[in-house]
């Protein structure tokens, strides 16, 4: 399975201000995918993130809040943009890979933001 | 009502024991049926996959789907405190996961004691 790495693992941020997350795939891929996983709640997708084209966002969350790149077929970024304390919450990345029959879909570790 | 629901826990056993647990559903569409061990301050790795009804086992752990029911379920049997994490049930329609067809629980927290 595709290894998922992730900067940084935390951070603590100040209201306002703006954090990007890096998530670096050991193989290409055509999708990568934006989690949010809050405290008592389900996996929530913000984004899937294709090589060459504009992120698709679910509803909910929109661009100018949560810029997404995605510069080719290893990597991408997530931007939390002027951060409030209801942005506290774990952002995973992940990716779809193809098993024989099926299609599986892994996680990075995961950044941990708080947002004071 | 929730896609899919799953009883948060947390679920403390002791070493040894078997260990149920369980998700139920509404979309009697789902067809893939994913199981996913997250262990603290890690992100979700997957444990077990099966696709429509039936059972699936894997070393200790066994995945079983009853979709008339439409509930899913993983025993884990002989518990060990390396068990301990909590387990996130996900499903799909289809066979790609992408583009927001993935169904996740919110998770049960299991504590294996010693």
């Amino acid at each position: 399975s595709a290894v998922i790495s992730q900067k940084p693992s935390r951070d603590i941020c100040q209201r306002g201000t703006s954090l990007t997350i890096q998530c670096q795939v050991d193989s290409q891929v055509t999708m990568m995918f934006w989690y949010r996983q809050q405290p008592g709640q389900s996996l929530t997708l913000i984004a899937t993130a294709n090589q060459g084209s504009e992120a698709t966002y679910e509803s909910g969350f929109v661009i100018d809040k949560f810029p997404i790149s995605r510069p080719n077929l290893t990597f991408s970024t997530l931007t939390v943009s002027n951060m409030s304390p209801e942005d506290s919450s774990i952002y995973l990345c992940s990716v779809e890979e193809k098993a024989s029959t099926t299609y599986e879909q892994y996680f990075g570790p995961g950044t941990r933001l708080t947002v004071t | 009502q929730k896609e899919v629901e799953q009883d948060p826990g947390p679920l403390s056993v002791p070493e040894g024991a078997i260990v149920s647990l369980n998700c139920t559903y509404s979309n009697s569409a789902f067809q893939y049926f994913m199981w996913y061990r997250q262990y603290s301050r890690k992100g979700p790795e997957l444990l077990m996959y099966t696709y429509s009804s039936g059972n699936k086992e894997d070393g200790r752990f066994t995945a079983q789907v009853d979709k008339s029911s439409k509930y899913i379920s993983l025993f884990i049997r002989d518990s060990q405190p390396s068990d301990s994490a909590t387990y996130l049930c996900a499903m799909s329609a289809f066979l790609r996961t992408g583009a927001n067809n993935l169904f996740f629980g919110t998770g049960t927290r299991l504590t294996v004691i010693p």
